[in-house]
């Protein structure tokens, strides 16, 4: 089967790191995306990783690893406008794309 | 201003009543897609669209269609809604298949 998993919830601290592990199991992968949704709103793209090795956009930085089929994301500096589901994403060769069910991230002052 | 458009934003309708919840994207994308929310589920996408006339099934597509006659619009239609399809549905659009998502504001589906 095609599936990417990833821990259901996350809690740091209010200045921290946190990291979200993201593992996928599907042929044919084309790279792996990042999505950040707030309660009650759409989904908004973060990063995309098409290639091994670190990306990095303010904050946020990503990191994938095709030989290990393994991805995460990483928050530095976290701030209580962070508290979201974070949610990691794959295109395969069938042009589908498959999400991870989510991950729900706490942060505490 | 570049947007992923869907309407409506809340639907509360009656089992067997046919409903369309349409989606149009100004940005030119080939890549349009349907996704339902379920807690605990994540996103799972329904349906898929490469061009215009071009559609293919997602991980659940029973009980919906969809069409993609113009490359701006991808509505999709539940031509017998039943209660099981109570949820929160994402329209989405890209370029292409891996490159960045932008999605509509979402419609919460209600199904009596």
């Amino acid at each position: 089967g095609q599936s990417l998993e990833q821990p259901s919830e996350v809690t740091a601290v209010e200045g921290a790191i946190v990291q979200i592990n993201c593992t996928y199991q599907t042929s044919g992968f084309y790279g792996l995306s990042w999505y950040q949704q707030h309660d009650g709103g759409a989904p908004t793209f973060l990063s995309y990783n098409a290639l091994d090795g670190l990306e990095e956009t303010g904050r946020f930085s990503s990191f994938l690893s095709r030989s290990d089929s393994y991805g995460y994301l990483l928050l530095q500096e976290l701030q209580m406008k962070d508290s979201a589901s974070y949610f990691c994403s794959g295109g395969n060769r069938d042009d589908k794309i498959i999400f991870g069910k989510g991950t729900r991230l706490h942060i505490l002052p | 201003e570049a947007q992923v458009t869907q309407n409506p934003r809340y639907l509360i309708t009656v089992t067997g009543k046919k409903l369309t919840v349409t989606c149009s994207q100004n940005m030119n994308h080939e890549y349009m897609s349907w996704y339902r929310q379920d807690p605990g589920l994540g996103l799972r996408q329904i349906y898929y669209s490469m061009n215009v006339e071009v559609t293919d099934k997602g991980d659940v597509p029973e009980g919906y269609k969809v069409s993609r006659k113009e490359k701006r619009n991808f509505p999709l239609i539940l031509e017998s809604p039943s209660p099981n399809q109570t949820s929160l549905y994402f329209c989405a659009s890209s370029f292409r298949v891996n490159e960045k998502l932008f999605f509509g504001s979402g419609t919460q589906l209600s199904v009596l």
